[in-house]
């Protein structure tokens, strides 16, 4: 099965960039999304098709993807911003769907 | 407006059943992707099962021959069957609708605690 490799945490200082990466083996060929999760609440979709934003997600959000690693950037980050992200990508031979580990994100 | 509501969880002993509902509202489910996903108590999100509107299921190795999903067009109800339950399928339940262009989570619900034990 198809496996989705995220660093548990990674901490940043307020107005820094933050950068979470998403290993795959070749993912570079596939979708990968990005969910974005506060303590007790649901999962929100901020980025999706590598590069794209839902309506209502800030720009300071965005993604790329190419070989074995995607990466979710998140500029100018806010206090508001501290949460737990996920990558995911649908495995197509199996029809299942994947998601990586989840990465903590910590506003210093 | 798009909102999905889930219940019927709770505390259920080991081998168990329990079954989950899923309301939607604002669009149809037998029109979409409707997928279930799970958290278990501190852990991450792992994807459990999804309908496709023509009615092919999947499920996930951990679930599969155990678990059941299906929905009702008439209520605009998604639903998991659970059988068989053990103390590692305590979690909270979400029901996601799937971007079927995508194959992304665009919209959840709140989720439902399972919680198995004895």
């Amino acid at each position: 099965s198809y496996v989705l490799t995220q660093p548990p945490s990674v901490s940043v200082a307020p107005g820094q960039t933050a950068r979470i990466t998403c290993g795959g083996n070749n993912i570079g060929s596939k979708s990968v999304h990005w969910y974005q999760q506060k303590p007790g609440q649901a999962p929100v979709l901020v980025v999706y098709d590598d590069t794209d934003r839902p309506s209502g997600i800030p720009e300071r959000f965005s993604g790329s993807n190419s070989g074995n690693t995607a990466t979710l950037t998140i500029s100018r980050v806010e206090a508001g911003d501290e949460a737990d992200y996920y990558c995911q990508v649908w495995d197509s031979s199996t029809d299942h769907w994947v998601f990586g580990g989840g990465t903590k994100l910590t506003v210093l | 407006e798009v909102q999905l509501v889930e219940s019927g969880g709770g505390l259920i002993q080991p081998g168990g059943s329990l079954r989950l509902s899923c309301a939607a509202s604002g669009f149809t489910v037998s029109g979409n992707y409707m997928s279930w996903v799970r958290q278990a108590p501190g852990k991450g999100l792992e994807w459990v099962s999804v309908i496709y509107s023509g009615g092919s299921s999947y499920y996930a190795d951990s679930v599969k021959g155990r678990f059941t999903i299906s929905r009702d067009n008439s209520k605009n109800t998604l639903y998991l069957q659970m059988n068989s339950l053990r103390a590692e399928d305590t979690a909270v339940y979400y029901c996601a609708r799937a971007n079927p262009l995508a194959y992304c989570f665009d919209y959840w619900g709140q989720g439902t605690l399972v919680t198995v034990s004895s």
